[in-house]
């Protein structure tokens, strides 16, 4: 079957660094995907990576290994309205996305 | 990036009626539309592809019968959730996908969702 593993949730200090982790198991790989959603709101796209490394984006980066199955998204000097969840999502074979349940990140002061 | 928009926002309906969501996308000719479902701290649940002009195509587990899509415009999907009950209360979500033009997937752009209410 398919399977994408996140934290159920995690808990980090404003202008600090976190790491949310993220492991799947898909038939096939086109790429893998992270988002942001903040709580009654729809989510909104983070970052793409489909080779393996690092890709950075302001305080934002994803990193991947195929071989591994394995992501994380990489949060610096975070700030109080990066409280949200975070979902990864791989795309498998047919190209179609398999979602994690999401790690919900709480910034404390 | 693409702009969607859900209409209504939000719903609360009696068990038993109907409601319509709609989904549009402002910017950009969408053939491909997905809907996706989201209960209460839980991760995204798609439910359905929308292609324009034929039918769409429903995951395992959902009746078609009973979540009825439309995509009869480019820029426009239906989604209708006959006999509402209870438990069809949820966050109702659509995205849109521009096409591939790499052979890799294009990211999702997603409306502010619906949220549906059954009472």
């Amino acid at each position: 079957g398919q399977n994408i593993d996140q934290p159920t949730e995690m808990t980090a200090t404003e202008g600090a660094i976190v790491q949310i982790n993220c492991t799947y198991q898909t038939s096939g790989f086109n790429g893998l995907f992270w988002y942001q959603q903040h709580a009654g709101e729809a989510p909104t796209f983070l970052s793409y990576n489909v080779l393996d490394g690092l890709e950075e984006k302001g305080r934002f980066s994803s990193f991947l290994s195929r071989s591994k199955g394995y992501s994380y998204l990489l949060l610096k000097e975070l700030q109080m309205k990066d409280s949200a969840s975070y979902l990864c999502a791989v795309a498998d074979s047919n190209y179609q996305l398999i979602w994690g349940a999401g790690t919900k990140l709480i910034i404390k002061p | 990036g693409a702009v969607v928009s859900q209409h209504p926002s939000w719903v609360i309906c009696k068990s038993g009626t109907s409601v319509k969501i709609e989904c549009r996308s402002l910017d950009f000719q969408a053939t491909t539309m997905f809907w996706y479902r989201q209960f209460p701290k839980q991760s995204l649940m798609l439910m359905a592809t929308s292609n324009e002009g034929s039918k769409a195509t429903y995951e395992q587990g959902v009746e078609k019968d009973k979540f009825l899509i439309n995509h009869a415009s480019l820029t426009l999907s239906t989604l209708t959730v006959t006999s509402a009950h209870p438990e069809d209360s949820s966050f109702y979500i659509c995205s849109v996908t521009q096409p591939r033009t790499s052979g890799l997937p294009s990211e999702q752009y997603f409306g502010p969702g619906t949220r549906l209410t059954v009472t």
